[in-house]
């Protein structure tokens, strides 16, 4: 069974620090790799999609890497800013089963 | 307003009661989701639906009911609400798996 693991729990930075998130997940059998990002009260929105082909992706601050041979993807985010304050998620799809496995997130909080 | 939307935000009941969440999608995606978020146990998933007319459980799906006659909405209903289904209910929605999960801002659900 696929579990998904993101240490820290929670994370507090100060303002411009540059910081990686880490998702690690147990069977590196996926097709690909979604970061989330969920503000308090709200839903989740999609940072990036990593297909299981593919090494990273980039989205203005941000970059996602992964590897599957060893189960990790990390969450790069530069130049941190107090609005990057909020919980991430990591969600792997492992096909055959129609549904995401979502670890449990890092609380980010930076400080200005 | 193209999106996902769910209602009501709010609701509070007492157990043994009927209630029913809503959620409607304008993307025509094939792909429903909902989940329930607990402190302790992140997002689980409730039920999915592949397509208008198919549905399928996902990992907690006891207490719950849906239905999709139509493809763009996905309404859960709990039969007899109980304590234990207070919970945070987010419904999302995805054309395939090789894209992004959309998710609507969730209802707060409080069952006393």
């Amino acid at each position: 069974k696929q579990e998904v693991t993101q240490i820290p729990a929670a994370l507090s930075v100060p303002e411009g620090e540059n910081l990686v998130l880490n998702c690690s997940f147990t069977d590196s059998a996926i097709y690909n790799l979604q970061w989330f990002r969920q503000d308090p009260g709200k839903g989740l929105t999609s940072l990036l999609l990593i297909q299981s082909s593919q090494r990273e992706q980039t989205s203005g601050r941000l970059n996602a890497s992964l590897d599957k041979s060893s189960g990790r993807s990390t969450l790069y985010i530069a130049a941190s800013q107090p609005g990057d304050s909020a919980t991430y998620l990591c969600a792997v799809y492992q096909g055959g089963s129609e549904k995401l496995v979502f670890g449990k997130g890092t609380k980010l909080t930076v400080n200005p | 307003d193209a999106g996902i939307t769910q209602s009501p935000r709010y609701k509070i009941t007492e157990t043994g009661r009927q209630v029913t969440l809503m959620c409607h999608q304008t993307w025509s995606h094939s792909y429903m989701f909902w989940y329930r978020q607990d402190l302790g146990h992140g997002l689980r998933l409730i039920y999915y639906s592949a397509a208008a007319d198919i549905t399928d459980k996902g990992e907690v799906p006891d207490g719950y009911v849906v239905s999709r006659s139509k493809t763009e909405n996905f309404p859960l209903t709990l039969e007899s609400a109980t304590r234990s289904q207070t919970s945070v209910y987010f419904c999302a929605s995805t054309g395939g798996f090789n894209q992004p999960q959309h998710f609507g801002d969730g209802t707060r659900l409080s069952i006393l």
